[in-house]
């Protein structure tokens, strides 16, 4: 079976750019969980969405974020416009049922550099 | 809020040497606990995990743990490390019935040849 496939790996952007993040979860799992690690806070969660529809986005930082689960296995992280600050990896996780066993499958990470 | 605090930022030690990393959490209910790894350039992946029963809780790679929930500590440990084992190592607690993962600072783990 294929883990959570996020892309891209790599990316470096200007200040103002937009940035998409894309996540692909696990076949047969429902809920999904977008994290940011950086140096300084650790890894936070930003939002929670379990079968597509947004249960808590409490640790999204501010409205120039946003995110979407379109359909069952895809979601997008969004940043509009970006800032040097939002620079960190971000993780997709995801697991089946309602998670609160709370093993989460982690994909590799999206390194963005914001200039 | 829960929270999870790691004791140590960094570890270095030689191979064939003991680790001990330690967990404390702060939640007001029950818990399951977690320990997650960090390789290099990896993503995180589960070592081990505490739902109920028995608090020594064996994972992969000759990893345990053990809850102790007087103390609030979930430490990890393993007798013998190998080179290998450098990674980041997290700490994580929810709640029962509580989907929101909250994990600690991380502590990272040098293991030398």
């Amino acid at each position: 079976d294929a883990g959570v496939i996020q892309s891209p790996r790599h990316e470096v952007t200007e200040m103002g750019q937009e940035v998409t993040l894309r996540c692909k979860l696990i076949s047969g799992h429902n809920s999904l969980f977008w994290y940011r690690q950086t140096m300084m806070r650790g890894l936070e969660l930003l939002i929670y969405f379990n079968n597509n529809v947004p249960i808590d986005d409490s640790g999204m930082p501010e409205d120039r974020f946003s995110a979407k689960m379109p359909n069952a296995s895809f979601s997008t992280l969004k940043i509009q416009p970006s800032e040097p600050r939002d620079s960190a990896v971000y993780f997709c996780a995801s697991t089946e049922g309602h998670s609160d066993t709370g093993e989460l499958f982690f994909g590799e990470g999206s390194r963005l550099t914001v200039l | 809020a829960q929270s999870v605090s790691q004791h140590n930022h960094h570890v270095i030690l030689s191979e064939a040497a003991s680790l001990e990393l330690g967990c404390n959490y702060s939640y007001g209910g029950t818990v399951n606990l977690f320990w997650y790894v960090q390789y290099p350039g990896q993503h995180l992946q589960l070592l081990l995990k505490y739902f109920s029963g028995d608090p020594l809780v064996k994972g992969i790679k000759g990893f345990e743990a053990e809850f102790i929930k007087s103390k609030f500590s979930f430490n990890l440990r393993k007798p013998s490390v190998q080179w290998s084992d450098t990674a980041e190592y997290f700490c994580a607690v929810n709640g029962l019935y509580d989907y929101k993962l909250s994990f600690g600072a991380g502590t990272t783990v040098t293991v030398r040849a």
